[in-house]
C-alpha cells in the first residue's frame, strides 16, 4: 500500500521559515517524480512545486519562486519543502503528491496523495 | 499560465441521476486533462487521466471526454458516495493548474 505522510506544519509568524517533510512508503520512491499541492481551507487546489526522480528538474508556481525550495532524499524515501519568508497567503493545507512517472512534464498525473499538513501563517 | 474554468460551480442531484461537469482551458491542452474527486475532509483522488483514461480502481460509472479546450466529466448514475467536489487539472504545461471545483450536492 502506498503511503505518504506529511509533517512539519504548524503556526508560524509572517516572514519566518518552516520545513515540511513527507515520508513515503509502499513504492520504489526513486522511480517517481513528486509534488506539493496546497489548498486554502474551504477553497480550491493549487500546485506549488514538483521535482523529478533524480532532482534534476524542479518547478515552482510563480507565487513561491525564490521563497520555497523542493528537495528529496531517495535514500530516506522522503520529500521536503523548505518555505522561507512566509506570507499570510501561504496559509493552507499542504499535500505531498506522487506522480505516476519519473520526470516532470506534460501528461503528468497525481495518483497518490497524503492527508495533508496545515500551515498557518499569522502574527 | 493555462486557466481552467469549470461549470457549474455547484449542482444538486439525486441518487441515480446522470451528472455532467464541464471544464474549459484557456488554450488548447490536447488531451492533457485529469479529473480528481475530493470528499469532505479527505485528500483528492485521481479519477480520470489524459481526458478519458479511467484510473485503476475507479468505478466505470465515471467517464471523461474532450480534447483541445473543452472537457467533460460524466457520472452515469450518481451514487451516495459520489457527493463530493470535483476538480479538473491541465497536465499540458507548468504550472499545472486546477479548475476552481464543482461541488455535487444531494437534492
Amino acid at each position: 500500500e502506498v503511503q505518504l505522510v506529511e509533517s512539519g506544519g504548524g503556526l508560524v509568524q509572517p516572514g519566518r521559515s518552516l520545513r515540511l517533510s513527507c515520508a513515503v512508503s509502499g513504492i520504489i520512491f526513486e522511480d517517481y517524480a513528486m509534488h506539493w499541492v496546497r489548498q486554502v481551507p474551504g477553497k480550491g487546489l493549487e500546485w506549488v512545486s514538483g521535482i523529478s526522480w533524480n532532482s534534476g528538474r524542479k518547478a515552482y508556481v510563480d507565487a513561491v519562486k525564490g521563497r520555497f525550495t523542493i528537495s528529496r532524499d531517495n535514500a530516506e524515501n522522503s520529500l521536503y519543502l523548505d518555505m522561507n519568508t512566509l506570507r499570510v497567503e501561504d496559509t493552507a493545507f499542504y499535500y505531498c503528491v506522487k506522480d505516476f512517472r519519473t520526470g516532470l512534464g506534460g501528461g503528468l498525473r497525481f495518483d497518490h496523495w497524503g492527508q495533508g499538513t496545515l500551515v498557518t501563517v499569522s502574527s | 499560465d493555462v486557466q481552467m474554468t469549470q461549470s457549474p460551480s455547484s449542482l444538486s442531484a439525486s441518487v441515480g441521476d446522470r451528472v455532467t461537469v464541464a471544464c474549459r482551458a484557456s488554450q488548447s491542452v490536447s488531451t492533457n486533462v485529469n479529473w480528481y474527486q475530493q470528499r469532505p475532509g479527505k485528500a483528492p483522488k485521481l479519477l480520470i487521466y489524459a481526458a478519458s483514461g479511467l484510473q485503476s480502481g475507479v468505478p466505470s460509472r465515471f467517464s471523461g471526454s474532450g480534447s483541445g479546450t473543452d472537457f467533460t466529466l460524466t457520472i452515469s448514475s450518481l451514487q451516495p458516495e459520489d457527493f463530493a467536489t470535483y476538480y479538473c487539472q491541465q497536465s499540458y504545461d507548468s504550472p499545472w493548474t486546477f479548475g476552481q471545483g464543482t461541488k455535487v450536492e444531494i437534492k
